[in-house]
């Protein structure tokens, strides 16, 4: 079936530093989705990526959608503490399909 | 508008018995999805009701069953309690306009743990 692989699983950032996880399919997506779950909380919608190639901003965010649709890539620039939690993406498990595969997610620390 | 609401938010379960979650979707919302998620293995889907259909199920044992009600709330059961099914459990509505497609609303989750 669909695997959705994400790495790194952990990253330890100094605030201010840049952060960026990545996110692969094995099959071709038609479309990516972003969630934030802080710790304690539940997941939270991001942003869904459809176009191949598409790049779309939220502030400090910056999401890419991979020219094959396979790949997708969060970037955070200058993290803050707020930005503490963990990253998932996650696609529609096939052609068809009401499911979606979430990626195991990136915890993202952000030391002060 | 208020969100999707999961009841009870905690339980502590015995091995062997069986327990029922429940879900309340956002209104309007029609698509109700279930996930378990754990440590180890992230979030797994369950299964997808829409007006009252099952339309997708994950790799779960049929110890794991749901159903969805006419106003689009969702109930999931779970039979023959083991201890591997502790989790949170999390509960996600959406307008469904199209096959996985659009933002996914998710509830606080229940946590499930069994001794």
């Amino acid at each position: 079936g669909q695997q959705v692989m994400q790495i790194p699983q952990y990253q330890h950032v100094q605030e201010g530093e840049d952060f960026t996880t990545y996110c692969n399919s094995s099959t071709t997506l038609s479309n990516i989705q972003w969630y934030k779950q802080r710790p304690g909380g539940h997941p939270v919608f991001l942003i869904q990526l459809v176009k191949s190639g598409e790049v779309k901003k939220q502030k400090r965010l910056t999401f890419q959608f991979g020219e094959a649709k396979k790949n997708s890539s969060l970037h955070i620039t200058a993290t803050q503490t707020t930005d503490v939690g963990t990253y998932f993406c996650a696609g529609p498990s096939g052609a068809g399909s009401y499911q979606l595969t979430f990626g195991k997610g990136t915890k993202l620390s952000v030391i002060p | 508008k208020a969100g999707v609401t999961q009841t009870p938010r905690y339980l502590i379960k015995t091995r062997g018995q069986q327990v029922t979650l429940s879900c309340s979707p956002i209104s309007g919302h029609r698509s109700v999805s279930w996930y378990q998620q754990t440590p180890g293995q992230g979030l797994q889907f369950l299964f997808e009701y829409f007006s009252e259909t099952q339309r997708n199920k994950g790799n779960f044992p049929g110890r794991f069953s749901g159903r969805q009600f006419s106003n689009s709330r969702s109930e999931m059961n779970v039979s023959t309690l083991e201890l591997g099914d502790s989790a949170l459990y999390l509960c996600a509505s959406s307008l469904s306009r199209d096959r996985g497609t659009g933002e996914a609303f998710f509830g606080q989750g229940t946590r499930l743990t069994v001794v």
